[in-house]
């Protein structure tokens, strides 16, 4: 199986315009999130969604939307993009449900950049 | 506020044994997790700890104490591949991980 998929690998994005993100799962996980992972910082998340239909804010969710329309399908939106907002982005997954383990598992990540 | 604390960069020879150290301080605590990071890829997972003790698989260990708010990973006979950023996170009361920087650790001959 392929796992978690995102797209694209990478990109260079001119401020002030809009991106969205992809990215998919074949695993059939509840849970999906959205991090980025800025050097000397650790993974901060963005928004995550615990099922489909339903989602939620992270540590840094301004500036980004997000929606859950389906369980495979987790796309990350930026309306307008700054500059602050080059990073590398990973989408994740897991299980879900708030008991026991719950490992994530990581797509290969977008590496982006706002000009 | 919550805190993950990680060594920046540690050195070690291939063949030879290193720990990195992991400290929290979080709202609640539901587990700590160790993933592996090589440059360039994404994050993959190592160990998960929640009670107190050893956990031991194959060349690697994790060590977790939560009376101290510490945990350790310990890398056995060590070798080049395992050059890498290895990140601690912690799942907290609101089940959301929260991470460490990571420890760059540097493999050499």
């Amino acid at each position: 199986t392929a796992g978690i998929t995102q797209a694209p690998t990478s990109q260079i994005l001119a401020a002030g315009r809009s991106m969205t993100l992809r990215c998919t799962q074949d695993m059939r996980h509840n849970a999906m999130y959205w991090y980025r992972q800025d050097l000397g910082l650790g993974l901060r998340l963005i928004h995550y969604s615990n099922t489909a239909g339903t989602t939620g804010k992270g540590e840094v969710p301004d500036g980004y939307s997000v929606s859950r329309a389906n369980t495979d399908d987790f796309p990350l939106t930026l309306a307008s993009a700054v500059p602050s907002q080059t990073s590398v982005y990973f989408c994740a997954s897991s299980v879900g449900g708030a008991s026991g383990t719950d490992t994530q598992y990581f797509g290969p990540g977008t590496r982006l950049t706002v000009l | 506020g919550q805190n993950i604390d990680q060594p920046t960069e540690m050195t070690a020879t291939e063949g030879a044994i290193v720990q990195i150290n992991c400290t929290y301080q979080t709202s609640g605590f539901n587990g700590l997790f160790w993933y592996q990071q090589h440059a360039g890829e994404a994050p993959t997972f190592l160990s998960y700890n929640v009670l107190d003790g050893l956990e031991e698989k194959g060349r690697f260990s994790s060590f977790l104490s939560r009376s101290k708010g510490y945990s350790y990973l310990l890398l056995k006979e060590l070798q080049m591949k395992d050059s890498a950023s290895y990140l601690c996170a912690v799942l907290d009361s609101n089940y959301q991980l929260i991470w460490g920087a990571g420890t760059k650790l540097i493999i050499k001959p």
